[in-house]
């Protein structure tokens, strides 16, 4: 089956440095991508998304880039603080009209002060 | 604003015995889901609704049912709990099921079957 996959379970950065998250998607006809973070014992919280006709989007102190190419899709957080630390996850919606996402395993991201 | 209640926030079953995880939003959300999170893995999708008196299945909905009379309940039934279903479940709401509407996630249920 279709799957979203990320190549770092952890990553470990220090306070006021750039976090880039990773994440791999195999459904080359996904048309919408989204970053959630989750905070221990908390549900997954909406960051930023991105559709398929574009490559970049901006947020505040975040920007997701999507690399169609190549299936690729990151998360870069700027300055980072110790409230981003959390599990991110990158989560596609395949074809079709319905909002079913399909999530990645998640990366750990631990901001050391 | 209360958005996604989800309750119980932890239960522990024995296996064989059924329970029903209540999923209420007040947003007038159209489209509900349910999904389930294990260590090491994304989540899972279970079932899913678009409207009242509509539901669906998603990637894992086995040994799991649900039902949806009110746009603002949606309830996971476990009709017979087996050690496998030990996990957290979220419930999520959207305002329609189109591509692109922001998911809403509760804070999640902790459920062990022993």
């Amino acid at each position: 089956g279709e799957s979203v996959g990320l190549h770092l379970p952890t990553l470990s950065v220090q306070e006021g440095d750039n976090s880039i998250i990773n994440c791999a998607y195999s459904n080359s006809a996904s048309d919408y991508f989204i970053w959630y973070k989750q905070e221990s014992g908390k549900g997954p919280q909406f960051i930023i998304d991105i559709r398929s006709n574009m490559d970049k989007r901006q947020g505040q102190r975040v920007t997701v880039l999507l690399n169609k190419t190549v299936k690729h899709l990151s998360l870069q957080i700027a300055a980072t603080q110790p409230g981003d630390s959390a599990v991110y996850f990158c989560a596609e919606n395949p074809p079709g009209a319905t909002n079913k996402l399909i999530f990645g395993t998640g990366t750990l991201l631990a901001v050391q002060p | 604003n209360a958005g996604v209640t989800q309750t119980p926030k932890f239960q522990v079953l024995k296996t064989g015995q059924s329970m029903t995880l209540q999923c209420a939003q007040d947003m007038n959300h159209e489209y509900m889901s349910w999904y389930r999170q294990d260590p090491g893995m994304g989540l899972r999708l279970i079932h899913y609704s678009v409207g009242a008196g509509i539901t669906d299945q998603g990637e894992v909905p086995n040994g799991y049912n649900v039902s949806r009379s009110t746009t603002e309940d949606f309830p996971l039934r476990l009709l017979s709990a087996a050690p496998s279903q030990t996990s957290v479940y979220f419930c999520a709401s959207s305002y329609s099921a189109g591509v692109g509407e922001k998911l809403f996630f509760g804070s999640g249920t902790q459920l062990s079957v022993l």
